[in-house]
């Protein structure tokens, strides 16, 4: 069974399209974040969830709005997607601050 | 601001060398986290080090931390060529992990 599962792996839209992605833990962890990964490879967090509860939104722009419908899950919708947000987004999950879990990744193309 | 910077930013063995990366932080911690992603896949949790301790062993990787330097190595010993990768080295500052360049380590066959 995969840990930290994201959908799709792989995604492709134009410019202008509104997109997610999703994300499921099987871990049982209560917190759930959001990491973008650009070209240079540089990992960034964007979001931080506990317990369904928002508690780190790192000044991503507001077309990005995460969604936690419950512990296990927090998806992240996409509005009016631009060519600079092209990247690899990696969900991850941890309990507490304990080794941190992550997906395999999604590759988001903006053409 | 990132939790750790690695160094060197990138290292090419031959295998069955050992590699050795080093970590420096700015906070105080809790404990230190490193972390493996291969190219084009998630990051891999190697091994956490609470901040009460000052060396750790998984398998054929040896952590040490220096909590007065703010600073932790990671060794690979008897590398192997699956072992190339990028390393991180993190803590949660400020209820985050947050992430630096890390160390691209090539292992060459």
């Amino acid at each position: 069974d995969t840990a930290v599962s994201q959908t799709p792996k792989y995604l492709v839209t134009q410019m202008g399209n509104d997109k997610s992605i999703k994300c499921e833990q099987n871990l049982g962890h209560d917190t759930m974040y959001w990491y973008k990964q650009d070209s240079k490879k540089f990992l960034k967090i964007m979001f931080s969830y506990n317990n369904k509860e928002l508690i780190i939104n790192e000044t991503v722009p507001n077309r990005f709005s995460p969604k936690s419908p419950d512990k296990a899950h927090l998806n992240l919708h996409i509005n009016s997607l631009e060519l600079g947000d092209s990247a690899v987004y990696f969900c991850a999950s941890s309990q507490g601050q304990g080794a941190a879990f992550f997906g395999q990744g999604t590759r988001l193309t903006v053409v | 601001s990132q939790q750790g910077e690695e160094d060197p930013q990138a290292l090419s063995i031959q295998e069955g060398e050992n590699a050795t990366m080093n970590c420096s932080y700015k906070t105080s911690i809790n404990n230190l986290q490193w972390y493996r992603q291969n190219s084009g896949r998630g990051l891999v949790h190697l091994i956490l080090i609470r901040s009460n301790e000052r060396e750790k062993h998984s398998g054929r990787l040896r952590v040490t931390l220096d909590t007065s330097k703010k600073s932790s190595s990671l060794l690979i010993t008897a590398s192997r060529a699956a072992d190339t990768a990028s390393y991180f080295c993190t803590n949660f500052g400020n209820e985050k992990l947050t992430f630096g360049t890390g160390t691209r380590l090539t292992i060459i066959p």
